[in-house]
């Protein structure tokens, strides 16, 4: 029972364009959502994140959409660069989590080609 | 500033032999956490903590048991290692709430041959 899903295991870029990361989720008692970003041999990075009161947040090249009637989110990322190129976490969690665990999807490869 | 860290970095393991994953934080965080990583699966909790002293099941907590040691550290022990074990394993510490976002460490990876 996967409660957030990503469902593009990978997505391929032009630098300088948009990549758009979509994110879907089940559980209506998500409140908080965030993306990580992991490159190979590393751990995940916290990049940007938004709260269920907000529809929109943005953090220089990286802006987080959220949609709460359709329960989905997506990372936009303008202009890609070469330096994106990594697995791509969404992550819920909800007030009532205890310990404030996050939910992560399955991740998303991006690859941005120079 | 060495934020989370883990030991060991790899490990192979027979089937049936046991170890045990260590994990220290120096940012002061009362919260802790283990996740596996596995293709296609995404990350999945395994174990948790919220604050010292206590310990709770995640996902995944199948086969480990984990120890919150202190404060900075958060062992996850494989007691009988199985090949469905293999796996990157990371931890991670926050504040109380997720809404600050996870430290993660690098990883251990670990075979089960």
């Amino acid at each position: 029972d996967q409660q957030v899903k990503q469902n593009s295991p990978s997505l391929s870029v032009q630098e300088g364009r948009i990549s758009i990361l979509n994110c879907d989720y089940t559980n209506s008692m998500f409140d908080y959502f965030l993306w990580y970003k992991k490159y190979p041999a590393e751990g995940p990075t916290f990049l940007i994140s938004i709260s269920s009161i907000k529809d929109k947040n943005e953090d220089g090249r990286f802006t987080v959409f959220l949609n709460k009637s359709a329960k989905h989110l997506s990372l936009h990322i303008v202009p890609s660069q070469p330096g994106d190129s990594a697995v791509y976490f969404c992550a819920a969690s909800g007030i009532y989590n205890q310990g404030g665990k996050l939910i992560f999807g399955q991740g998303t490869e991006l690859s941005v080609k120079p | 500033n060495a934020g989370v860290t883990q030991t060991p970095k790899f490990q192979v393991l027979k089937t049936g032999q046991s170890m045990t994953l260590q994990c220290a934080q120096d940012m002061n965080h009362n919260s802790m956490y283990w996740y596996r990583q596995d293709p296609g699966m995404g990350l999945r909790l395994i174990y948790y903590s919220a604050s010292e002293g206590t310990t709770d099941k995640g996902e995944v907590p199948n086969g480990y048991n984990v120890s919150r040691l202190n404060k900075r550290e958060f062992s996850l022990r494989l007691e009988s290692a199985a090949p469905s074990q293999t796996s990157v394993y990371f931890c991670a510490s926050s504040e109380i709430a997720a809404n600050y976002g996870y430290t993660f460490g690098s990883g251990t990876r670990l075979t089960v041959v």
